[in-house]
């Protein structure tokens, strides 16, 4: 199966802007890879922030935005918050299987 | 409140079996997409399985595919996981979702030891 790949680790400053990619073995990321981003804390379940590239639900902050970037799924963080520093992952469709990245241990500081 | 509870981890010898279920509230189950996924201690979020609403398609990961088996139970609002053949690196927390609507049980651990 196909391996998606994303940063081991970043780090943001308060009010900084960074942004986490997610690239496929298989090539391009399009919007038919239905790139998800989901954000996970210590303790709680996964939470899904974008899906579809670049839909929000509700609980998703305005300060988080997806999108195809240089072949890759993005998400964007502005204005970052210390309530942001967590894991993130994105999960990509292969017409089957769907396969998760390795994850980004978002840093805070 | 919109929820999934995940039951039936625990712990089990390799080579040993366990059905993980999966119950809805306050939505109708049969209406999605399910998926499980797991994550194993120290490791990432892994997409294990999932199952269309009517039960008629189904994925898996490699490394379950002759050893695990998706199922559901619209009319008991309900998902399955049967697990057999069970290795150490099953060793997970697993959770059921439908992850495109967010939905997110709060999962279940098993361990194989």
């Amino acid at each position: 199966q196909a391996v998606v790949t994303q940063e081991p680790s970043l780090t943001v400053s308060p009010g900084g802007t960074v942004t986490l990619t997610c690239g496929s073995s298989t090539g391009v990321v399009t919007s038919g890879h239905y790139p998800y981003w989901l954000q996970r804390k210590p303790g709680q379940a996964p939470r899904t922030l974008i899906y579809d590239v670049t839909n929000k639900h509700t609980w998703t902050p305005a300060r988080f935005t997806g999108s195809l970037l240089g072949g890759k799924a993005a998400l964007t963080l502005s204005d970052a918050q210390p309530e942001d520093e967590a894991e993130y992952y994105c999960l990509l469709y292969y017409s089957g299987p769907w396969v998760f990245g390795g994850g980004t241990k978002l840093t805070v500081l | 409140e919109v929820q999934l509870v995940e039951s039936g981890g625990g712990l089990v010898q390799p080579g040993g079996s366990l059905r993980l279920s999966c119950s809805a509230s306050e939505f109708t189950l049969s209406r999605l997409w399910m998926s499980w996924v797991r994550q194993a201690p120290g490791k990432g979020l892994e997409w294990v399985a999932n199952i269309k609403e009517d039960g008629s398609e189904y994925s898996y990961v490699d490394s379950v595919k002759g050893r695990f088996i998706i199922s559901r139970d619209n009319a008991k609002n309900s998902l399955f996981l049967q697990m057999n053949s069970l290795r150490v690196e099953d060793t997970a927390v697993y959770f059921c979702a439908n992850v495109k609507s967010g939905i997110w049980g709060p999962g279940t651990l098993v361990t194989v030891s």
